[in-house]
């Protein structure tokens, strides 16, 4: 079955301090996978997208990792900010880009405090 | 360019009553999406079109929702009758060929009482 799951759940750290969350993923095949961002209120913006040969991607203070080996993905947040306070979406596409489906994790809920 | 574009942002109704959502996607983009998130199911693909043909409602949870796609500018998402059950947020997104990026609206904010 297709699934992907974040952890931990929620979060809450320290602003300036650095996070990391975490996504496993069983979904095959496997095409690439995404990091979204959701403010409160607001819809999923992209942070970043990684293909099956990339290993690392970084977006500014967000640094993502794909071991497509072991099927796990990680998004580091370096000096966290207050606005860094989000629900983080792993999703994996599965198949073709354009016709294969998009499994979404729950998300992780990170509160930024200063 | 504006973004996904949803309205309204917030509807309260009332059990049994019909709901229509409506969302303008980018312009140019060829695919539009319908998403509805719960705290207890995340988000959930509905349905969504390509070109303005739909392309996979296996999501749709029941007859009571239906979507149209009138024009490439233009989609509905309607709910009738609408259950307390239906209650979430429900996410419009559009991308350029298919599932490389998603743009995702604001969301509208649904609550059947």
């Amino acid at each position: 079955k297709n699934q992907v799951e974040q952890s931990p759940q929620s979060l809450i750290i320290l602003e300036g301090k650095n996070c990391t969350l975490q996504c496993n993923y069983t979904v095959s095949p496997f095409s690439n996978l995404r990091w979204y961002k959701q403010d409160t209120g607001r819809g999923p913006v992209s942070l970043t997208i990684m293909t099956f040969s990339e290993n690392t991607k970084s977006n500014g203070r967000y640094t993502a990792t794909l071991d497509a080996d072991t099927k796990q993905s990680s998004l580091h947040i370096t000096a966290s900010q207050l606005s860094d306070s989000a629900s983080y979406i792993c999703v994996v596409s599965g198949g073709s880009s354009n016709t294969g489906k998009l499994i979404f994790g729950q998300g992780t809920t990170l509160q930024v405090k200063p | 360019d504006a973004g996904v574009i949803q309205s309204p942002r917030h509807e309260v109704t009332e059990m049994g009553q019909e709901v229509t959502l409506r969302c303008k996607p980018i312009s140019g983009h060829d695919y539009l999406f319908w998403y509805r998130q719960t705290m207890m199911r995340g988000l959930e693909l509905l349905i969504y079109f390509n070109n303005n043909v739909p392309i996979d409602d296996s999501g749709m949870p029941e007859d009571r929702f239906s979507a149209k796609m009138p024009n490439a500018s233009f989609s509905t998402l309607k709910i009738q009758p609408s259950e307390p059950r239906d209650s979430a947020v429900y996410f419009c997104a559009s991308s350029f060929q298919g599932y490389e990026k998603l743009f995702f609206g604001s969301g509208t904010q649904l609550s059947v009482l």
